[in-house]
């Protein structure tokens, strides 16, 4: 069974903080995503990353950035926390086809105060 | 046009019944689909990919429509397990997946 970590269920940050959010997965995937879900506005891609130290930049990276210092973990930083990244933040990894099914984590929501 | 559309619902639909729900997509070159479900608090987990000659698996079938652009999920014999948020998943071959906003099913007992 594939498996998706996610450092903290819940975190709860100061506007200005510096946030790290950690994702690890064991199935020696390639990709590793970051996606947001907001209501109304659905899952959108934040990075993503094909491979050690590689990232793509996704819809919405601004306000953000990533590592990947190792295969099977995917780090979203966000440098200077803002109230208007209070959401909920999902990592998935897949194969390297992008055909390929995305597993997801189980979400870190995270509110900005 | 949005690059894939759904309609938010929610259908709400007795347990037992047939639904179906369609997603349109706007790139003529997407190459693959998948519809994904989402529980309420949990991640989307994949449900079935969708193939261009269709596919079913017991009481789901997905079917995609090229002509026209748009996925469909079909669920017979509903349960009320079947209650969930689903997801259209277009991959539209320019190394550029994107999620549709999903579905949200309430089936009533």
């Amino acid at each position: 069974d594939v498996k998706v970590t996610q450092s903290s269920r819940y975190l709860v940050k100061r506007t200005g903080e510096k946030v790290f959010l950690e994702c690890v997965q064991d199935m020696d995937h390639e990709n590793m995503f970051w996606y947001r879900q907001d209501p109304g506005l659905g899952l959108r891609l934040i990075y993503f990353s094909y491979d050690v130290k590689m990232k793509e930049k996704g819809d919405i990276p601004e306000g953000y950035s990533v590592s990947r210092e190792k295969k099977e973990r995917f780090s979203l930083i966000l440098e200077s926390a803002s109230t208007n990244q209070t959401s909920m933040y999902l990592c998935a990894s897949s194969l390297l086809d992008l055909q390929e099914t995305q597993y997801f984590g189980p979400g870190t929501r995270l509110l900005v105060l | 046009r949005k690059e894939v559309e759904q309609d938010p619902g929610p259908f709400n639909v007795p347990e037992g019944a047939t639904v179906a729900f369609n997603c349109t997509y706007s790139n003529s070159a997407s190459q693959s689909f998948f519809w994904y479900r989402q529980d309420c608090r949990k991640e989307p987990k994949l449900l079935m990919s969708v193939y261009s000659s269709g596919n079913e698996d017991g009481r789901f079938t997905a079917q995609l429509n090229r002509a026209s652009q748009y996925i469909s999920l079909l669920i017979r014999d509903s349960k009320l397990s079947d209650s969930a948020t689903y997801l259209c998943v277009v991959n539209t071959g320019d190394d550029k997946i994107i999620f549709g906003k999903g579905t949200r099913l309430h089936i009533l007992p």
